[in-house]
Order: structure tokens, then sequence, then C-alpha cells
């Protein structure tokens, strides 16, 4: 089975933009958490999906966002970027809960 | 705020040698599981340890789940080199509503040949 995708590896991005990060889970996976790291935060909580809803969601501003579609592929967006976006950004794939999570390897995202 | 807390922050280890690191939590759990970080890639699933266990292993992984004291710990035997990587512990917390893991900040185990 192919494994956790996340387009694109890389970013870099400017304040004020918006971007748009894509995951794909393990075929026949249906929930996708997002999961933001920084040095000083750590892996925190973003969202999680699951058939299309969102089912949870972190504490963080309205400007960060996300779907999924019907094939559970998942995308999540930020609008109008701030230095302190710079982050790693994971995606992860579970069968349903409790399961445990498969990570892609996720997107960089650089904000100058 | 992160629920789980791990001790040590890093841990500098000759190959051979056991590695033991711990997690701490704040709320009740369903789950915790244990990842492993290699240098600001994806995180690997290592062991998953229900709430109502207290002890799990898997190949040369040793978890042990102290529900009344919250707390967890991560036994690797016979470290190798490849081991190097960080180790983070996270919680599926009671109250899940839906796929929320909360991350430890983690363990930096440096394994030396």
């Amino acid at each position: 089975k192919a494994g956790v995708t996340q387009t694109p590896r890389y970013l870099i991005k400017t304040r004020g933009q918006q971007v748009t990060l894509s995951c794909s889970p393990i075929s026949g996976h249906r929930s996708v958490s997002w999961y933001q790291q920084t040095p000083g935060q750590g892996l925190q909580f973003l969202f999680e999906y699951f058939s299309e809803t969102q089912r949870n969601k972190g504490n963080f501003p309205g400007r960060f966002s996300g779907r999924q579609f019907s094939n559970s592929r998942s995308e999540m967006n930020v609008s109008t970027l701030e230095l302190g976006d710079s982050a790693l950004y994971l995606c992860a794939s579970s069968l349903a809960d409790p399961y445990e999570q498969y990570f892609g390897p996720g997107t960089r995202l650089t904000v100058t | 705020s992160q629920q789980g807390e791990e001790d040590p922050q890093a841990l500098s280890i000759q190959e051979g040698e056991n590695a033991t690191m711990n997690c701490s939590y704040k709320t009740s759990i369903n789950n915790l599981q244990w990842y492993r970080q290699n240098s600001g890639r994806g995180l690997v699933h290592l062991i998953l340890i229900r709430s109502n266990e207290r002890e799990k292993h898997s190949g040369r992984l040793r978890v042990t789940l102290d529900t009344s004291k919250k707390s967890s710990s991560l036994l690797i035997t016979a470290s190798r080199a490849a081991d190097t990587a960080s180790y983070f512990c996270a919680t599926d917390p009671f109250y899940n509503q839906g796929g929320k893991l909360i991350f430890g900040q983690g363990t930096e185990l440096s394994v030396k040949p």
C-alpha cells in the first residue's frame, strides 16, 4: 500500500499571500488529521476530517482552514500568511479512532 | 498547551546500551502512542498502548503505562545508531471528538557507534 503523500514538499511564500497544501491518505483511510510542527511550539493539532466532515479543530485562527474530498484527499489552506506560520505541516491518516496515525513526509513552509 | 511532557529532553548513549524515555500527561486518555521522527521528516508510529493495558512489547521496544500516575515510559533495548531520532509520546484524550493526538515536546536520542 502506498503511504501518505503530501504536496508540495517545500514552499516559500511571502507575508500576506495564501497557500494550499495537499494530502493523499492511505487507501481506505477515511480520517485525515493535520498538524503544525515548529521548534517553539512542537506538534500542534490543526484539524481532523472524516468522511468530508470536520470533526475536530485545534486552537488556530480562522486563517487556517481545510477540507476533505469524497476520495478522502484533504487540503489545508492558510490565508494572509504571517512569518510565524513558517513550519513543517504534517498530515496523518487513520482507519478510525482509536487507531494509530500514519504520517506523510510533511510540507516545509517558509514565509518571508 | 501540550498535554505530554517528556523527560529527558535529550539523551546520548553508546550503541548496545538501553534508552529509557518518560512521558507524563494531564487528563484521562483512551490510549497513548509513541512515535519516532528522523530529522524533521514525517513521524513513524512505534507502538500504541490502551488505557486498560499496563505493558506492551514490540521487538526491542517496551512501553509501560501507569494511568494512576498519568505517565508512560518507552524502553529501547540494545540501541543501534539507526535509533538516533526524536521520540514523541502522543495521547488520545478521553474527550476526543476525533483524530486529535496531543504530542509531548519529544526526547532527542543520540546513539553513538
